[in-house]
């Protein structure tokens, strides 16, 4: 299947510091989407992403897809402890997960 | 605000034993999906299902598993001969239309533990 790949693995960040994933893929996408697990928890829709160059934002989140439609970001300003989790991008058409990235924050 | 449901939320199997795994999707919803997590690993896709037959599956889902629609709530994963390394946690999620455009809807997981 189409694999997208996310980095970092992991990210520990102090709070209150920003913090960036990143997924990428070798062909074009058609959208992404990005999805956040809390731990222990089921993956929780956050946003969808269709155009190329788009970007969106919900409160200290902002989501990019690039120019190609072949990477994808999501920044998070000024991280808070419920940011922790681990966020996944997915290319819903092939409805493949990437790898994920878990943030832990420390207070 | 609907959602999904699935259960058991939590199954302990002897290795060799058949397993099924209840979902009931939102009421709605016309696309299904069974997706696996093993523990500290990513979300992994096993199926999609649409108007009572598989529309996609992956190299994950073999002769082993089985989805049916028995009833019109109903979307049930059937693991025919458990394997130690089924031990996962399993998501069903539901979406209205096809795939990409909407959101999945995650069940909280049916935690499948194989001995």
């Amino acid at each position: 299947g189409q694999q997208v790949m996310q980095i970092p693995q992991y990210q520990h960040v102090q709070e209150g510091e920003d913090f960036t994933t990143y997924c990428n893929s070798s062909t074009t996408l058609s959208n992404i989407q990005w999805y956040k697990q809390r731990p222990g928890g089921h993956p929780v829709f956050l946003i969808q992403l269709v155009k190329s160059g788009e970007v969106k934002k919900q409160k200290r989140l902002t989501f990019q897809f690039g120019e190609a439609k072949k990477n994808s970001s999501l920044h998070i300003t000024a991280t808070q402890t419920t940011d922790v989790g681990t966020y996944f991008c997915i290319n819903f058409n092939k409805f493949y997960f990437g790898s994920g990235t878990k943030l832990n924050v420390k207070p | 605000e609907p959602e999904v449901t699935q259960t058991p939320s939590h199954q302990v199997t002897q290795m060799g034993q058949e397993v099924i795994l209840r979902c009931v999707p939102i009421s709605n919803h016309l696309y299904f999906y069974w997706y696996r997590q093993i523990l500290g690993q990513k979300v992994e896709f096993l199926v999609s299902f649409y108007n009572n037959e598989i529309s996609e599956k992956s190299e994950i889902f073999d002769d082993q598993f089985s989805v049916e629609r028995p009833d019109g709530s109903n979307f049930t994963l059937k693991i025919r001969s458990t394997k130690l390394e089924d031990s996962a946690m399993y998501f069903c999620a539901s979406t209205p239309g096809p795939s990409g455009t909407g959101e999945l809807f995650f069940g909280e997981g049916s935690r499948l533990t194989v001995l």
